[in-house]
């Protein structure tokens, strides 16, 4: 299972940060990520970022200048930063495990508002 | 960067027919392509994978084909739980890519 947890809600500008706890799998086992999408509400899916078992990084290249992806394996969590939030960020948002390449498990989401 | 199309943003459908959802992509991405099914105020559920591969436990109804650019998701007999969103999406080792979503809702 994945559980995602942060503020529910941030001023605009401000910097969110996102905890994406698990259990159940191991963030060392060859093949395994854990990745973050986001929903606005009403609208489409949309990958944020991954890493990877070993560390390897990935980001959506729109979006690639305010993310920061990190993971703590002995606390089996990972954390997502966004940095400079804008109203227009306001999303459920999810994290995933990656396993060789698709999102099999899915956190049940935290919706983040934007506003001042 | 890849876009991924998915042409019918609302389908409309009653029980027992034959359902397909479209996908298109940008360029060529091979069988690189799953799908999902996403309820209201639920995470999304992947239902194919490698376009065609069904994931274990999914009704066989689904069924994925397709490959380069073109590809499909069709329910062989819909069934009031299938009544949701579909994504299809793009992945590869370095990105992953979501289409707007098919809505299949009541006709």
């Amino acid at each position: 299972t994945l559980k995602e947890s942060g503020p529910t809600l941030v001023k605009p500008t401000q910097t969110l940060t996102l905890t994406c706890t698990f259990s159940g799998f191991s963030l060392t086992t060859s093949g395994v990520g854990v990745g973050w999408i986001r929903q606005p509400p009403g609208k489409a899916l949309e990958w944020l970022a991954l890493i990877y078992w070993d560390g390897d990084k990935r980001y959506s290249p729109s979006l690639k200048s305010r993310l920061s992806i990190t993971k703590d394996t002995s606390k089996n969590q990972v954390v997502l930063s966004m940095t400079n939030m804008d109203p227009v960020d306001t999303a459920t948002y999810y994290c995933a495990h990656l396993d060789w390449l698709l999102f099999n498990f899915w956190g049940q989401g935290t919706l983040v508002t934007v506003s001042s | 960067d890849i876009q991924m199309t998915q042409s019918q943003s609302t389908l409309s459908a009653s029980v027992g027919d034959r359902v397909i959802i479209t996908c298109r992509a940008s360029q060529n991405i091979s069988v690189w392509l799953a799908w999902y099914q996403q309820k209201p105020g639920k995470a999304p559920k992947v239902l194919i994978y490698k376009a065609s591969t069904l994931e274990s436990g999914v009704p066989s109804r689904f069924s994925g084909s397709g490959s380069g650019t073109e590809f499909t998701l069709t329910i062989s007999s819909l069934q009031p739980d299938d009544f949701a969103t579909y994504y299809c999406q793009h992945y590869n080792s370095d990105s992953w890519t979501f289409g707007q979503g098919t809505k299949v809702e009541v006709k």
